[in-house]
């Protein structure tokens, strides 16, 4: 069965601090990856996502991911983190074909002033 | 841009009721999807719709029903609501079923 791990639940940085928010997918063969962000009281918005190519993804709001296949894993980072960055991340996964995506737990940011 | 549209946004319900909750999108996606969020289990899919026509079971199927009424158009109900289904409901749709999703804002659904 396709399953996403985020092994942090929560994380706090400091605003301007860098941020990586650690994602691992298993798969055989090269999965789909998504990253969206969810704000308080609201759905989830794509950040970036990876299909094939360049291993390394822009998204908006300054993120950008890495594709690392040999770790099966799909970092999300930004060099400077502002206060309106926290919010609950979420890792998702889906084959190519007709799969659905897999989501993770999710990861809370919390971003000190 | 509307995007995908969610009714209600909250609602209160006594146990043994039943409710439909709505949801319709304007992209012309083929696929759909029924998710509830509760605290530290992340989003678990309920039901989706990979196209017009077809529904499947997800994840946590149990006590919920869907129709797919259109291409727009992809309803949850609850049949006989019961305290566990408490939750967070966000309904999303995209253009194929492994493509990226887009979120509606939610229902938060009591049931007392």
């Amino acid at each position: 069965a396709q399953s996403v791990t985020q092994p942090d639940i929560h994380i706090t940085v400091s605003e301007g601090a860098s941020l990586e928010l650690r994602c691992n997918y298993s798969y055989g063969a090269t999965p789909y990856l998504f990253w969206y962000v969810q704000s308080p009281g609201q759905g989830l918005q794509l950040l970036l996502k990876y299909f094939s190519g360049d291993t390394l993804v822009q998204g908006i709001k300054g993120f950008e991911a890495e594709f690392k296949r040999s770790q099966s894993s799909f970092n999300l980072r930004k060099p400077s983190v502002h206060w309106s960055d926290a919010a609950e991340y979420f890792c998702a996964s889906s084959s190519g074909g007709s799969y659905i995506p897999t989501f993770g737990r999710g990861t809370s940011l919390i971003v000190h002033p | 841009n509307a995007g995908v549209t969610q009714t209600p946004k909250f609602q209160v319900l006594k146990t043994g009721q039943s409710m439909t909750l709505q949801c319709a999108q304007d992209m012309n996606h083929n696929s759909m999807y029924w998710y509830r969020q509760d605290p530290g289990m992340g989003l678990r899919l309920i039901y989706y719709s990979a196209s017009e026509g077809t529904t499947d079971k997800g994840e946590v199927p149990n006590g919920y029903n869907v129709s797919r009424l259109n291409k727009r158009e992809f309803s949850l109900r609850l049949e006989s609501a019961a305290p566990s289904q408490t939750s967070v409901y966000f309904c999303a749709s995209s253009v194929l079923s492994d493509q990226p999703q887009h979120f509606g804002d939610g229902t938060r659904l009591s049931i007392l």
